[in-house]
């Protein structure tokens, strides 16, 4: 079985700063790991996703996060946070791409 | 990837009417997904659709409520049946692409049930 979880369900990050939006999952083999991005009103998008190669990967926008199997972990960041990233930001895990489990979801407030 | 639309992209409707979801893919794929993300939470699955079979549903959802058609490989629908206010909520369909190692999402429908 798997589940996943996303630490916060709220982060504020002044513009400029280091964002970092954490996940941990649970899985009984080796994972499919994705982070979605979900703006006001849109379907989510895609940005980026580890299927056991490179374990940091890299996505759209300037964000990456890096697979630790020791720690079970996905946690995506960016270096410098910028206004347009303000967003839901889903971590999913599962299998395969066919059969995702969803956390609950992490919204990204970016102050001025 | 895969360029999905999704029709209507929001509704009000009444309770106890039914409204049918159209999703449109620019791609011919195997399986497509319908979930739900109800007010501020995460996506739940409804139902996967395979082309040529019946749609397989997840625990707590059921044909007589949702039902799904899945007639070619580029186009689904989901009808939500019998609406009530808890039904209030966005339904997004997905495409499993990229040789099945990604799933790619619609813009959802943002369903507002009175």
């Amino acid at each position: 079985a798997q589940s996943v979880t996303q630490l916060g369900s709220h982060v504020s990050v002044s513009e400029g700063a280091l964002v970092l939006l954490r996940c941990n999952y649970s899985s009984s083999v080796p994972p499919y790991l994705f982070w979605y991005v979900q703006y006001p009103n849109q379907g989510l998008q895609l940005l980026l996703k580890y299927t056991s190669a490179a374990t940091l990967v890299k996505g759209i926008n300037g964000f990456e996060a890096e697979f630790k199997k020791s720690e079970t972990s996905f946690h995506l960041t960016k270096p410098s946070a910028h206004m347009s990233d303000a967003a839901e930001y889903f971590c999913a895990v599962g299998t395969g791409a066919n059969n995702l489990f969803f956390g609950t979801g992490t919204r990204l407030t970016v102050i001025p | 990837s895969a360029v999905i639309s999704q029709k209507p992209s929001r509704d009000i409707c009444q309770r106890g009417t039914s409204l049918t979801i159209q999703c449109q893919v620019d791609s011919q794929v195997t399986m497509m997904f319908w979930y739900r993300q109800q007010p501020g939470q995460s996506l739940t699955l409804i139902a996967t659709a395979n082309q040529g079979s019946e749609a397989t549903y997840e625990s707590g959802f059921v044909i007589d409520k949702f039902p799904i058609s899945r007639p070619n490989l580029t186009f689904s629908t989901l009808t939500v049946s019998n609406m009530s206010p808890e039904d209030s909520s966005i339904y997004l369909c997905s495409v499993l692409g990229d040789w099945g190692e990604t799933q790619y999402f619609g813009p959802g429908t943002r369903l507002l049930v009175l």
